[in-house]
């Protein structure tokens, strides 16, 4: 199975703030790397798909960089509605997994 | 627009089977494949399977094979996630998720969830 490695679990930031979460493969996935937001009480949301590609209505603060085994998901001035959980998800082969999350709090 | 509406929350007791459904709407059904993904409670996701609306051809997470069953009805466009032998475990919120675009694909949308509780 390939493992996929998030960091930080968690991440205390304000608004305006630029922050950066990684994922780290266990192998090479190419460009199969996903992002995505979790607000609590929801489902998760995709963001950015292949890598580095925005998904339709996501806002432009977010932005996608890497391939290989090693990936980063970058928002760039933080809003309030951007607090929430971030996966990070393989879709290279099966059993698709999933970072461990990224919690990302108002400091 | 397209959208997955999942059934109701279940309760269950340990040894038992749940079965959620999962309704699609705004697209062809048979075009993309769905999967089931989980989340136990103040935990990440963790995929189950997937199957293939056209043919009903699955595909299994070892965790789960022998336990899960995926089907479908595409008469009414709604796919199944059947778990066995429930243990308090398997107490989670269980989702499912379309599978769009091709290599690499993401999912979009998902369901909004279905909380399977497990207790005796």
């Amino acid at each position: 199975d390939i493992q996929v490695t998030q960091s930080p679990s968690s991440l205390s930031a304000s608004v305006g703030d630029r922050v950066t979460i990684t994922c780290r493969a266990s192998q090479s996935i190419s460009n199969y790397l996903n992002w995505y937001e979790q607000k609590p009480g929801k489902a998760p949301k995709v963001l950015i798909y292949a890598a580095s590609i925005l998904q339709s209505g996501v806002p432009s603060r977010f932005s996608g960089s890497g391939s290989g085994a090693d990936f980063t998901l970058t928002i760039s001035s933080l809003q309030p509605e951007d607090f929430a959980t971030y996966y990070c998800q393989q879709s290279y082969n099966t059993p698709y997994t999933f970072g461990q999350g990224t919690k990302l709090e108002i400091k | 627009q397209v959208q997955l509406v999942q059934s109701g929350a279940e309760v269950k007791k340990p040894g038992a089977a749940v079965k959620v459904s999962c309704k699609a709407s705004g697209y062809t059904f048979s075009d993309q494949y769905m999967h089931w993904v989980r989340q136990a409670p103040g935990q990440g996701l963790e995929w189950l399977g997937w199957i293939n609306p056209s043919s009903g051809g699955t595909n299994y997470a070892q965790n789960f094979q022998g336990r899960v069953s995926l089907t479908r009805d595409t008469s009414i466009s709604t796919a199944y996630m059947e778990l066995n032998r429930l243990t308090s475990d398997d107490t989670a919120v269980y989702y499912c998720a379309r599978a769009y675009g091709e290599f690499p694909f993401r999912f979009d949308p998902w369901g909004q969830g279905t909380l399977v509780t497990v207790s005796s």
